[in-house]
Order: C-alpha cells, then structure tokens, then sequence
C-alpha cells in the first residue's frame, strides 16, 4: 500500500496570506490527523476528522481548519498567515475505528512565512 | 494540561552499544503510547507500541517498557546502529480516537 501522502512538500508564503494544505491517508484509511511541528514546540496536536467530521481538535486559533473529503483526504487552511506559523505541518492517518490504532505519518509540508 | 516529556534531549551512544530512551507522561489515563523515529527531512516513522495493559514490548532490535506506577516509557535499541542516529518521540493516546501528545523528543546520535 501507498503511504500517507502530502501536497505540497514545500511552501513559502507571505504574512497575511493564506494556505491551504493536502493529504491524502493511506488507502482504506478513515482518520486523518493534523499536527504542527516547531523547534520550540515540538509535535501539536492540530485536529482530526474521520467520516468528513472533526472528531477531535488541538489548542489552535480558528485560523487554522481543516476538512475531510468523502474519499477520506484531508485538507487544513491556514488564514492570515503569521511568522509563527512557519513550521512542518505533518498528517498521520490510520483505519480510524476508534481503538488502540497505530498512527502513520506523512513526510510533511514544510511552510516558510516571510 | 497533559504533558509528555522526555528526561534527556540528546543522547550520544557508541555503535554497538544499547540504547536507552526515556519519556514521563502526566496522564494517568493514557492508554495507549508509542514511539517514533524521525530523520531529517521526514516526517515520523513508527517503531514500536504498547498497550497500557502492558508492561513490556519487544520488535526487532526494539524493546518498550510501561511503568504506569510512576507513568514512565522506555525505548531500548540493541546493539545500536548508524541508521538508528535520528529523534526519537513518545506519543501518548488520551481517550478515544487519534488526539496524541508527543514528547519534546530526544537526538540519538551513535558514534562510528
């Protein structure tokens, strides 16, 4: 099976701007979550959806989002960019059943704000 | 707030030696953990889980043990490799579905 996915693997964007994110999980996967990794935050949960729905969301701004298509691809948007939200925007996704699941990951996007 | 933390961020081993990667978690209901190895470059690649039913798992090379009486994690690697130089993260499940908080994660680096 193909891995998780990731469009595009980098970016770079001005303050003020928007983004938007892609991810495709691993074939017959239904969860896809989002994280954030910095250097000095380290991994943050962002959000997951499961079934085109939210199931679960992090300690963010409403300027992040995400959705879930019905094939299970994922997008997160990011509005009025800041130079804080520069960072590896990483998904993970697994069968999404609900029990002790192993999460894979994606090889990120990598977003410069300048 | 729930917290994973690791006791050491860098850990600098011989090759050939075992390895010994520590992480605290807060939550006592945690119920689920695991481990990744991140390269530079990717994003984080599974090695081993544990239940919280638990207290010791082996894979290949790989051994993670649970103490949930003082909530502590622990990742062996035998016989340590060049390939194994990377960061490594622990991960703990709180409640159901896929919300995980990670440690701020440790650098091995193993020395030819």
């Amino acid at each position: 099976k193909a891995g998780v996915t990731q469009t595009p693997r980098y970016l770079i964007k001005t303050r003020g701007q928007q983004v938007t994110l892609s991810c495709s999980p691993i074939s017959g996967h239904r969860s896809v979550s989002w994280y954030q990794q910095t250097p000095g935050q380290g991994l943050q949960f962002l959000f997951e959806y499961f079934s085109e729905t939210q199931r679960n969301k992090g300690n963010f701004p409403g300027r992040f989002s995400g959705r879930q298509f019905s094939n299970s691809r994922s997008e997160m948007n990011v509005s009025t960019l800041e130079l804080g939200d520069s960072a590896l925007y990483l998904c993970a996704s697994t069968p999404g059943g609900g029990a002790q699941e192993t999460q894979y990951f994606g090889p990120g996007t990598r977003l410069l704000v300048l | 707030g729930e917290s994973v933390g690791l006791h050491l961020p860098t850990l600098s081993v011989q090759e050939g030696d075992n390895s010994i990667i520590n992480c605290a978690y807060s939550n006592s209901a945690s119920d689920y953990f695991i481990w990744y190895k991140q390269e530079s470059g990717k994003g984080p690649q599974f090695i081993i889980d544990i239940r919280s039913n638990m207290d010791k798992r082996q894979g290949q090379r790989v051994t993670v043990l649970l103490n949930k009486t003082v909530k502590h994690l622990s990742l062996q690697i035998a016989a340590t490799q060049p390939g194994d130089s990377a960061v490594y993260f622990c991960a703990e499940r709180i409640g159901n579905f896929n919300k995980f908080y990670f440690g701020s994660g440790t650098k091995l680096n193993v020395k030819p």
